[in-house]
């Protein structure tokens, strides 16, 4: 099972902020939350990660709760290229993969940006 | 570079037939993985590899093999092809330093049906 819990969909205008959210309740000292998205037909990108503080990139930034409990994917300003499925991940160590490090990917956040 | 490459792109099995899957990359990455995706999932871990020589099974192994003989290629074998085994077949590796540590580049995908 996946250690994630995002919601199935959501829709956001062109040129608005998209706040996906993701749960990860039982995440624990030594997991960084990913997010990867996939665009139809393509192979999954990898988009932004971190470890507890917020994280800001070219792609997006990545809101942390203080808890880690959950977190943020922020797109800045959506366009309708940013229509994809997003996947919010935990796991280990950046490194490591190993029997009990599976990186497991749920159903994600199909997110639509409407015009 | 090439980044993370997989052909063919499409096949066609006939049931109990075989086939191999082949990954390549050229960005001297230790760690490569073969992930499956059915329509309208997330994707399930298949078998890793943390370095040459060294493979280690996934969420759903059975029915596949794999081996790691240098550190570019990554093939993935199906002995007894069935229909469970139809979906799209993606390849990632991912490196263990630098900049990009820990994030995984995923080829384009195998779609691979069984009938």
């Amino acid at each position: 099972d996946a250690k994630t819990t995002q919601p199935p969909s959501m829709d956001c205008a062109e040129g608005r902020a998209a706040n996906l959210p993701c749960n990860h309740s039982t995440i624990s000292g030594n997991e960084y939350v990913y997010w990867y998205r996939q665009i139809h037909s393509q192979g999954p990108q990898y988009i932004i990660h971190g470890l507890k503080n917020n994280e800001t990139n070219e792609m997006a930034s990545l809101i942390i709760t203080e808890d880690r409990k959950s977190s943020t994917l922020i797109l800045p300003h959506a366009t309708l290229r940013d229509t994809a499925v997003y996947y919010c991940i935990v796991r280990g160590r950046r490194s490591s993969v190993n029997r009990d490090d599976k990186i497991i990917f749920g159903k994600g956040t199909r997110l639509h940006i409407l015009p | 570079n090439a980044g993370v490459t997989q052909t063919p792109k499409f096949r066609i099995l006939k049931i109990g037939q075989s086939m191999t899957l082949q990954c390549t990359q050229d960005m001297n990455h230790n760690y490569m993985y073969w992930y499956r995706q059915d329509p309208g999932m997330g994707l399930k871990l298949i078998y890793y590899s943390v370095g040459a020589g060294i493979t280690d099974k996934g969420e759903v192994p059975n029915g596949y093999n794999v081996s790691r003989s240098t550190t570019e290629d990554f093939p993935l074998r199906l002995e007894l092809a069935a229909p469970s085994q139809t979906s799209v077949y993606f390849c990632a590796s991912s490196s263990t330093s630098g900049a990009t540590l820990g994030e995984q580049f995923f080829g384009p995908g195998t779609r691979l049906t069984v009938l």
